[in-house]
This record gives structure tokens, sequence and C-alpha cells, in this order.
């Protein structure tokens, strides 16, 4: 079955620290990842995907497919950085039909 | 553009009531979806379109409708409404399938008394 799990709900950091937000998946086949964030009073938006191999505001995610991760990682956190933090997974083959099967969700606090 | 919006923003139903919920996007997207969003669950699939006249099940299609007479439109249904469909509902589209990125709504924050 495929399945992204985050397994934490709440990470709080101060500015300055490095920040890691973990994802592990599971999936048979070749899988798309993608990291969503959603700032306060804002909707979810893009954040980055595996297969771009960019660096969106700081941020940078390794697909690693032995340990099935995904973790997001930022060396130095800001404080606007603060927001809900989603993992996703679009695991299909021929006709894609881009489904996302969205992970638990984790809150990135960043305290001054 | 103003990308994709769904209407009402907020909804409290009695049991048993029905609505439909709007979204609406300008961007000539051919897919568009339907997820819900529960507390500490993550946002699951309710249902999708790969284009107009198009519609399929996700993982969580009971209890709700949805049809795509037009690009541009993609409304759900809900029959009947439960306590347990109270949660935040989002709609996003996108171009195509694949990696192309998916752009949400705001969210319609649905609360079934």
């Amino acid at each position: 079955a495929q399945r992204v799990t985050q397994p934490e709900k709440l990470l709080s950091v101060f500015k300055g620290a490095p920040v890691e937000l973990k994802c592990n998946y599971s999936y048979s086949g070749s899988p798309e990842l993608f990291w969503y964030v959603q700032y306060s009073r804002q909707r979810l938006q893009l954040l980055l995907r595996h297969i771009s191999r960019e660096s969106i505001k700081g941020f940078t995610a390794d697909l690693n497919k032995g340990e099935t991760s995904f973790h997001l990682k930022k060396p130095f956190a800001q404080e606007e950085d603060s927001a809900m933090y989603y993992c996703a997974l679009s695991g299909e083959g021929s006709g894609n039909t881009g489904k996302l099967i969205f992970g638990q969700g984790t809150t990135l606090q960043v305290k001054p | 553009n103003a990308g994709v919006t769904q209407t009402p923003k907020f909804r409290i139903l009695k049991i048993g009531q029905s609505m439909t919920l709007q979204c609406t996007q300008d961007m000539n997207h051919n897919y568009m979806y339907w997820y819900r969003q529960d507390p500490g669950m993550g946002l699951k699939l309710i249902y999708y379109s790969v284009g107009a006249g198009i519609t399929d099940k996700g993982e969580v299609p009971n209890g709700y409708n949805v049809s795509r007479s037009t690009t541009e439109d993609f409304p759900l249904r809900l029959e009947l409404a439960a306590p347990s469909q109270t949660s935040v509902y989002f709609c996003a589209s996108r171009l195509a399938g694949g990696t192309d990125t998916q752009y949400f709504g705001p969210g319609t924050r649905l609360t079934v008394l």
C-alpha cells in the first residue's frame, strides 16, 4: 500500500538552528515526491519536488530510495519558516493522474 | 488570474442537510481534485477529474458526489451530511498529470452538527 509517514507532529527549533523534517514513504515502484507548505492564513503551496533537485527558500530534500525517505532540510532556520509542512507522494505509472498521497503534516515552529 | 477559488469559506450544516461546495479555476487546468483535511490526519483525496465529463473516486468518496461539466468548475456535493464529514475541504487543480504543480484553493471549513 502507498503510504507517507511524517513521524513528528511538531518540530520546535530556535532561529539559526538546523532543521530536518522527516518523511518516509511506502511504495513499490518509482515514486514522485513533493513537499508542500502552508503558512498561517495562506493556502497550501508547493515548496519543492524531488525531480527538480532544487533549493527553495534554503530548503533541500534528497530522495533516498534505500531508506525510502525524503527528508526536508535547512541549515539555518528563520522565523518566517514557521508553517505546516506536508510530504506527498504521487505513485502511479502509466496514465498518471497526479493523485497525491499526503503525510500527516509537521508543524515547524521557529522561535526567536 | 484568481487561480483556484472556493465558496463558501465556512458553513455549518445540520445532520441530514445537503450542500454543494463550489470550486472554480481560471488556469485552464485539465485535472482537478477534492481533498479533505482532518486534524492530525493530513489530506485525503475524495474525488478527482482528468477533464470535463470525467470523474473518478479517490480514497474517501463515500457520502460525496462530483460533476465536471466544464473545465473550470468542479463542485462537490454532500448528501445527507453527517458529523464525520466535519472537515476542511480543499480543491486543487493542475495542468496535466505527472509532476506538474497542484494549485490549491483556500479551503472550506465545514461543521456538521
